[in-house]
């Protein structure tokens, strides 16, 4: 069956140190990849998109990679701040007849001052 | 407008009543997608709207659940009979079509009594 997986557990760090979430994903082949960030209470919102044909790409402290196969996407944060404290959610895209987005269960982020 | 609406942003309902939420997409968006979100939980999707062509329903949960989309704009996703694991978060969002970014809704809460 075709999964989204993003780690359930929340992932602590200390500011300044750099968070990787990691997405796994079986049974897709994803054209694209976008991470999410979502607050408590609001919708998700878009962060960055990378192609099946890039195997990474950064924006500011943000950076991610894509491996097609391992089937998996990283999603760093460098010198993290209180708030980037969210949840960050893993978007596949696949061409069916149109382009669908399937989202990952999300990973909760906690930075400490 | 300037982003997605949802309407109502709250609904409480008595179990086994109809109800009817809201999406006005952006202008110009082709794409427009319904989720649903329960506590803690990820994006459940639940249907995809592309153009013309037909959509894809593949994520309702049972025939209680309908959507539509009139002239290519406002939709409307109906639950007939409600019942309370309906209860959640039913997020709209909008995009132009592939690799494009989705622009999320407020999202309405729906409590079923």
């Amino acid at each position: 069956s075709q999964k989204i997986e993003q780690n359930s557990e929340a992932l602590n760090i200390q500011e300044g140190k750099t968070a990787t979430l990691t997405c796994n994903y079986t049974n897709y082949s994803p054209a694209y990849l976008q991470w999410y960030r979502q607050d408590p209470g609001r919708g998700p919102v878009f962060l960055l998109l990378i192609r099946e044909n890039e195997k990474e790409k950064r924006k500011e402290r943000l950076k991610v990679t894509f491996d097609t196969t391992l089937k998996q996407s990283l999603f760093h944060i460098t010198a993290s701040q209180p708030a980037d404290s969210a949840t960050y959610l893993c978007a596949l895209d696949q061409e069916t007849g149109g382009f669908k987005t399937i989202f990952g269960a999300g990973t909760r982020l906690f930075v400490k001052a | 407008g300037a982003g997605v609406s949802q309407s109502p942003s709250n609904k409480v309902t008595e179990k086994g009543k109809d109800v009817e939420l809201r999406c006005d997409p952006i202008s110009g968006h082709t794409a427009l997608y319904w989720y649903r979100q329960s506590l803690g939980q990820g994006l459940e999707f639940l249907i995809y709207f592309q153009g013309n062509s037909a959509p894809d329903k593949s994520g309702l949960p049972s025939d209680r659940f309908s959507a539509e989309r009139t002239g290519g704009s406002v939709s409307t996703l109906t639950i007939q009979r409600t019942q309370q694991e309906d209860s959640a978060v039913y997020l709209c969002a909008s995009s132009l079509g592939a690799e494009s970014r989705a622009f999320f809704g407020q999202g309405t809460r729906l409590t079923v009594v």
